[in-house]
């Protein structure tokens, strides 16, 4: 069974450009999750979705980031525009019962903001 | 914000030796999970703890939980150089819904062969 697909697993951007970053979740997961890691630190939650709906968002800077996931599958996380502190690994997760806690990573994808 | 925190944040062992890590948190939980992260990849689940249970093996891991002391440690026995890796407490807030997990930040563990 193919885990969690992130792409690109790296990205090069100056500053004020945008950027996307895709996931894809392990097949039957309902529940996708991305989540910020910075340097040195553990991830942080930015947003939750159950199938296609945002039930926690509260993270996620809504001046600059969104999300969505229209077909309840895959999900792509927009910055617009990017800034230096942005730099950071941005994981995608899933999870097939979000009762049983157990979360699903993908390997990430590196951004670097110049 | 983080509300589990790793203790110590650094360990350097001999393969062979036992790795113990204790993580603390704030609040109360419905459970604790532990993850590893090899670098440069996703993390990876390797044990749940809820917060009725006090001891949980699973191969070479051990987890303890103690709820009074909101304190958790993982002991990882006769470690190898491929255990190698950053290790996570990650926990399950009370209230907050059985999806959100909490991270703490982190512990880096390295075996030496």
């Amino acid at each position: 069974e193919a885990g969690v697909v992130q792409s690109p697993r790296y990205k090069i951007i100056e500053k004020k450009q945008p950027v996307a970053f895709w996931c894809n979740p392990i097949s039957g997961h309902n529940t996708l999750y991305w989540y910020l890691q910075n340097l040195g630190q553990g991830p942080e939650l930015l947003i939750r979705y159950e199938n296609e709906e945002a039930v926690d968002d509260s993270q996620l800077p809504k001046d600059r980031f969104s999300a969505e996931r229209l077909k309840g599958v895959d999900s792509t996380l927009k910055i617009q525009p990017a800034e230096l502190g942005d730099s950071a690994v941005y994981l995608c997760a899933s999870s097939l019962d979000p009762q049983r806690g157990e979360q699903f990573f993908g390997p990430g994808t590196r951004l670097t903001v110049l | 914000s983080q509300q589990g925190e790793e203790d110590p944040q650094a360990l350097s062992i001999q393969e062979g030796e036992n790795a113990t890590m204790n993580c603390s948190y704030k609040t109360s939980i419905n459970n604790l999970q532990w993850y590893r992260q090899n670098s440069g990849r996703g993390l990876v689940h390797l044990i749940l703890i809820r917060s009725n249970e006090r001891e949980k093996h699973s191969g070479r891991l051990r987890v303890t939980l103690d709820t009074s002391k909101k304190s958790s440690s993982l002991l990882i026995t006769a470690s190898r150089a491929a255990d190698t890796a950053s290790y996570f407490c990650a926990t399950d807030p009370l209230g907050g819904g059985s999806e959100k997990l909490v991270f703490g930040k982190g512990m880096k563990l390295t075996v030496n062969p």
